[in-house]
Order: C-alpha cells, then sequence, then structure tokens
C-alpha cells in the first residue's frame, strides 16, 4: 500500500506569510495521480490541485503545488484569512485505489 | 455545474445495513471521464476512500471495507448508492459523494456536503 505522509501536522502563520505544506508518498506515484484538496471547518473538501501541479477551476494563484520524486508540496505564496483550514494530498494508483494524507491543519498564528 | 446531494438516514443501529444515496444534478451519470465515489470522515479524523462505480456499473471497493460495501447506479433516476452492511460505531462518518475525474488525471472534482451517519442503539 502506498502511504501519504504530511508534515508538519499543523503550521501556525499569519495572514502574509507564505506556507509550505509537504506530501510524501512512501513509493513512486505518478504526478498525474496527485492532488490536493482544502476542508474548512463543517465542508466538504474542495479540490485546489490535481495533476500535482495544474489549478483547479477558480483556485487562486497564489496556490501552488510541486513535486520531485515521491515529495509534493502545496504551497500558498501570501495567506488570505480564508486559507486557515485542513489540506489533503490524495493519490490513485494502488491499494486502496485512492488514498488521503492525514492532513495538516493551517492555522492562524 | 454538477452539483451532488446526499441522502439517507441519519441513525442506523449496530449490526443493520446503512443505505445512502447520491443525486446528480447539472451533467450526467452516464458521462464516459467520471466515476462516483464514496468518501467518509469520522469526526475530527481524515478522509477513508470507500469505493466507486462507472457508468458501466463496474466497481472499486476499499479493501478494508470491501466484504461489507455495495455501490449500485440508477441511470434513470441520475443516483448512485452505497450499502454498508454489518456496522458498528466505528462507521459513524460523514459520508460524502464525489464524482471523480479518470482520464490521465485522477481526482475528486465535486463533492456532496455530506451527509452524517450514526450508529447507534
Amino acid at each position: 500500500d502506498i502511504v501519504l505522509t504530511q508534515s508538519p501536522g499543523t503550521l501556525s502563520l499569519s495572514p502574509g506569510d507564505r506556507a509550505t505544506l509537504s506530501c510524501r508518498a512512501s513509493q513512486t506515484i505518478s504526478y498525474n495521480y496527485l492532488a490536493w484538496y482544502q476542508q474548512k471547518p463543517g465542508q466538504a473538501p474542495r479540490l485546489l490541485i490535481y495533476g500535482a501541479s495544474s489549478r483547479a477551476t477558480g483556485i487562486p494563484d497564489r496556490f501552488s503545488g510541486s513535486a520531485s520524486g515521491t515529495d509534493f508540496t502545496l504551497t500558498i505564496s501570501r495567506l488570505e484569512p480564508e486559507d486557515f483550514a485542513v489540506y489533503y494530498c490524495q493519490q490513485y494508483g494502488s491499494s486502496p485505489m485512492y488514498s488521503f494524507g492525514q492532513g495538516t491543519k493551517l492555522e492562524i498564528k | 455545474q454538477v452539483q451532488l446531494q446526499e441522502s439517507g438516514p441519519g441513525l442506523v443501529k449496530p449490526s443493520e445495513t446503512l443505505s445512502l444515496t447520491c443525486t446528480v444534478s447539472g451533467g450526467s451519470i452516464s458521462s464516459g471521464s467520471y466515476y462516483w465515489s464514496w468518501i467518509r470522515q469520522p469526526a475530527g479524523k481524515g478522509l477513508e476512500w470507500i469505493g466507486r462505480i462507472y457508468t458501466s456499473g463496474s466497481t472499486n471497493y476499499n479493501p478494508s471495507l470491501k466484504s461489507r460495501v455495495t455501490i449500485s447506479l440508477d441511470t434513470s433516476k441520475n443516483q448512485f448508492s452505497l450499502k454498508l452492511s454489518s456496522v458498528t460505531a466505528a462507521d459513524t462518518a460523514v459520508y460524502y459523494c464525489a464524482n471523480v475525474y479518470s482520464n490521465f488525471y485522477y481526482y475528486m472534482d465535486v463533492w456532496g456536503k455530506g451527509t452524517t451517519v450514526t450508529v447507534s442503539s
């Protein structure tokens, strides 16, 4: 099974800061198969990034994704108040067919 | 714009079968590029993929739940459904349905708002 490990578990930053969230896969996965989601309290997850680096429709360009080997990164260039939420990475491919990282909580410092 | 809406009982007794339906609007469930999935999230915890179904009726399930899960499709109603048998308190969660883009890229595109299911006597 491929395990996605996200770090840090919690990230405390201020509006205007740059956020860097990490997702490491336990095995090589295709970059096409990695997505990022944002979830706010009481809401469903929302797709941010697919294919490791492609922004979903309507997602601001302050959100970007990158990949290197088994390491995937979500960067928020300048945090807005509405960006404080939990972020999940997700992979497609191995058993189970889809799996998620455990999440990174981005909180206001 | 495709929208998904989950429906079903919010309370299920232990050992019984959880049944949920996802109604798709604004698009056809027969769209070739999409699978239709169920995902769940226990309170305060992460996301767990349950399974998916294609317009052909072919299914794939999470091995951890496979023995208890059935996902089916009703194209005439533009709906797909989840049945989870022999539930326990560990199945208490928010259940989401989502469409899963599956053509070169693979991601959960549109999600329903979720429905809370509690397993309790």
